[in-house]
């Protein structure tokens, strides 16, 4: 079956870490995302890709970084420049037809906390 | 700016009907999305709507009037399982990014 996955589920981090959460789909999909989500808060987009080895930031993009250099990867890693990092991240990818009327299907996520 | 507002909480009853309504103001307009998230979970796709009037997918249907920046998702023959948050999300560019609402956590009760 076609999907996205987000490895792992729970991460937890060290001070001063960076940390990689990965996140792989097969549905051929050629847009991905990378969201924060924190409680009562709604998605927040840190990166964005809509093509292989290109990106461009979100909102929060400050203490992420991203790469794309195959079309099914969009690993984020968080740096430790990113002094907030607990939350729940969601990665999404879409097709990529006319001005963007396809729907994002997203992955399981992954639950980052700092130790 | 660009702006999304849903109700931030909603509370109905096993078998009833529910109105989730969603106001924007944005810059443009390609379509409106619903999506739903249950606790822990990621959101999952709903609907869509880019013209004016409802689109129905059994239960779920989805209302939208461009001129007014408004849409609303309905719930009807409500189940326990439909306890959840509701997101409301505009793509208002050609850039494909949305903006997203902050959701309805809508409680079903017995």
């Amino acid at each position: 079956d076609g999907g996205i996955t987000q490895s792992p589920k729970y991460l937890f981090r060290k001070e001063g870490q960076n940390v990689t959460l990965s996140c792989e789909q097969n549905l051929n999909h050629d847009a991905m995302y990378w969201y924060r989500q924190d409680p009562g808060q709604g998605l927040r987009l840190i990166y964005y890709s809509q093509i292989v080895n290109d990106f461009q930031k979100g909102d929060i993009a400050e203490g992420y970084s991203v790469s794309r250099e195959k079309k099914e990867s969009f690993p984020l890693t968080v740096t430790s420049a990113q002094k907030n990092p607990t939350a729940f991240y969601l990665c999404a990818s879409s097709i990529i037809v006319g001005v963007g009327n396809q729907p994002q299907h997203f992955g399981d996520g992954t639950r980052l906390s700092i130790l | 700016g660009q702006n999304i507002d849903q109700p931030t909480e909603m509370t109905a009853t096993e078998g009833a009907i529910v109105q989730i309504n969603c106001t924007y103001q944005t810059s443009g307009f390609n379509g409106l999305f619903w999506y739903q998230q249950h606790a822990g979970e990621a959101p999952t796709f709903l609907s869509y709507n880019v013209l004016d009037g409802l689109e129905e997918k059994g239960r779920f249907s989805s209302f939208l009037s461009r001129s007014k920046g408004y849409s609303y998702l309905l719930l009807k023959e409500l189940q326990m399982k439909d306890s959840a948050s509701y997101l409301c999300a505009v793509n208002a560019g050609n850039n494909r990014k949305l903006i997203w609402g902050l959701g309805t956590s809508l409680a079903v009760n017995p």
